[in-house]
């Protein structure tokens, strides 16, 4: 089973900045099959990236995606109020199991 | 536009069973497959069962092996989580998940997630 490793674990920048998130996983994750989700306070979890880099309907550009083999990155160009929320990477190898990464919680400094 | 809507959460005592019930629309139901991914108070998500688009294959997570499994109505556009044998650790939201293929890789669409809580 791959283990994905996301650092850090508390991200606590200001509206405006730059947020960069990585996803590490324990063996190499084909591309199409690595997985960004947004879960914002008292919220479920919703689709952010996926395919490593493609956005999912309605996700503003200032996300984006990149990565390859065992080293995955999420960035926010330009972070607005609503952007403050916790970050799950997500693989999968062609069948089940789906593993997670443990969250970054982007924070508010 | 899609939607999924979990009930059948509540409080059950340790080796209970509850059965969770998601309905589904929006999308053409039977040609997706259909997963629960939970999360314990304050921890991340965890996959816990998922079912083919016809019902007739089903994966899951070693922690709920023998105790949990999953159904589906696709006339009734309905997946369901039969949980037995309940534990604490079983404590948790659970949500049900539309997967973007029969078996993947994303979960392109969540419901709103019903609390299960085992508890004497």
């Amino acid at each position: 089973e791959i283990v994905l490793t996301q650092s850090p674990d508390t991200l606590s920048l200001s509206p405006g900045e730059r947020a960069t998130l990585s996803c590490r996983a324990s063996q190499t994750v084909n591309n199409p099959f690595l997985t960004w989700y947004q879960q914002r306070p008292g919220q479920a979890p919703g689709l952010l990236i996926y395919g490593t880099s493609n956005r999912a309907a309605g996700v503003p550009d200032r996300f984006s995606g990149s990565g390859s083999g065992t080293d995955f990155t999420l960035t926010i160009s330009r972070l607005e109020p609503e952007d403050f929320a916790v970050y799950y990477c997500q693989q999968y190898t062609g069948s089940p199991p789906y593993t997670f990464g443990q969250g970054t919680k982007l924070e508010i400094k | 536009e899609v939607q999924l809507l979990e009930s059948g959460g509540g409080l059950v005592q340790p080796g209970g069973s509850l059965r969770l019930s998601c309905a589904a629309s929006g999308f053409t139901f039977n040609n997706y497959g259909m997963s629960w991914v939970r999360q314990a108070p304050g921890k991340g998500l965890e996959w816990v069962l998922s079912i083919s688009g016809s019902g007739g294959r089903t994966y899951c997570a070693d922690s709920v092996k023998g105790r949990f499994a999953a159904s589906r109505d696709n006339p009734l556009e309905m997946v369901y989580l039969q949980m037995n044998s309940l534990r604490a650790e079983d404590t948790a939201i659970y949500y049900c998940a539309k997967v973007s293929g029969n078996w993947g890789p994303a979960f392109d669409f969540w419901g709103q997630g019903t609390m299960v809580t085992v508890s004497s």
